[in-house]
C-alpha cells in the first residue's frame, strides 16, 4: 500500500481481556517495528522484524506481549490479560531495511484499558 | 540509557521567527534522525544525518551534528502555524533500530 496501515484506530478494552493490534507495512519493506507511546512521553521500542531473521524482542515489557509477522508482511501485536498500564498509543513503522532509512509510521492504535 | 534527550521540553515562538531544538545522546551513532508528530499520532520523518556529516538542509530545516559533543540541533526557519507539533530526535547505534528521545513541544503563536 501507499503507507503503513494500522487497525483498529482506537480500542477500548476491559482489564484482563486480550487484544490484537494489526499493522500492514509498505509493500516491499523488509523491516517492521512496533513502539508504544504513553501520554506525553517518548517512544518505547517493543519489537523489530527484519526479513526472515529472528525478531528482536528485547523491548517487550512482559510475557503478556507477543508479536508475529506472517509472510514477511502483516504483523499482529497481541497483549494478553491487559492491564491499565498497557494504555498507550501503539505505533508501527516500516523501512526498506534497517534504521539506515527513515521510518514510515502508521497512525497508531490508541489502546485504553478500563 | 542510550536515549536521546531533547532540549527544551517546550518552546513557544511567534510566527515567522526561527525555532531551534537540541538533542544530546550518549554513545557513538551511525545516524541521527528528526521526526515530527502532530496530535499524538504517527510520526513523520523529517531528515536523516549520518555520523560523517556535519550539516544538512531540507527546505526550511537545517540540522547540525557534532559527534564530539554527541549533540544535534534542528533549526526551523520562518516558522508557520503548521509547524506546531512535537519534534523527536532518534539515534541509530548500529543495532538496526532507532532509540527516540522524549521530544520538544513546539508552539507557533500566530
Amino acid at each position: 500500500g501507499a503507507g503503513v496501515s494500522q487497525s483498529p484506530s482506537n480500542k477500548v478494552t476491559e482489564k484482563g481481556k486480550d487484544v490484537e493490534l494489526r499493522c500492514d507495512p509498505i509493500s516491499g519493506h523488509t523491516a517492521l517495528y512496533w513502539y508504544r507511546q504513553s501520554l506525553g512521553q517518548g517512544l518505547e521500542f517493543l519489537i523489530y522484524f527484519q526479513g526472515n531473521s529472528a525478531p528482536d524482542k528485547s523491548g517487550l515489557p512482559s510475557d503478556r506481549f507477543s508479536a508475529e509477522r506472517t509472510g514477511g508482511s502483516v504483523s499482529t501485536l497481541t497483549i494478553q490479560r491487559t492491564q491499565q498500564e498497557d494504555s498507550a498509543v501503539y505505533l508501527c513503522a516500516s523501512t526498506p531495511g534497517a534504521a539506515l532509512y527513515g521510518y514510515t509510521f502508521g497512525s497508531g492504535t490508541r489502546l485504553t484499558v478500563v | 540509557s542510550q536515549q536521546g534527550e531533547e532540549d527544551p521540553q517546550a518552546l513557544s515562538i511567534q510566527e515567522g521567527e526561527n525555532a531551534t531544538m537540541n538533542c544530546s545522546y550518549k554513545t557513538s551513532i551511525n545516524n541521527l534522525q528528526w521526526y515530527r508528530q502532530n496530535s499524538g499520532r504517527g510520526l513523520v520523518h523529517l531528515i536523516l544525518i549520518r555520523s560523517n556529516e556535519r550539516e544538512k538542509h531540507s527546505g526550511r530545516l537545517r540540522v547540525t551534528l557534532d559527534t564530539s559533543k554527541k549533540s544535534s540541533s534542528l533549526l526551523i526557519t520562518a516558522s508557520r502555524a503548521a509547524d506546531t507539533a512535537s519534534y523527536f530526535c532518534a539515534t541509530n547505534f548500529g543495532n538496526e533500530k532507532l532509540t527516540f528521545g522524549t521530544g520538544t513541544r513546539l508552539t507557533i503563536i500566530p
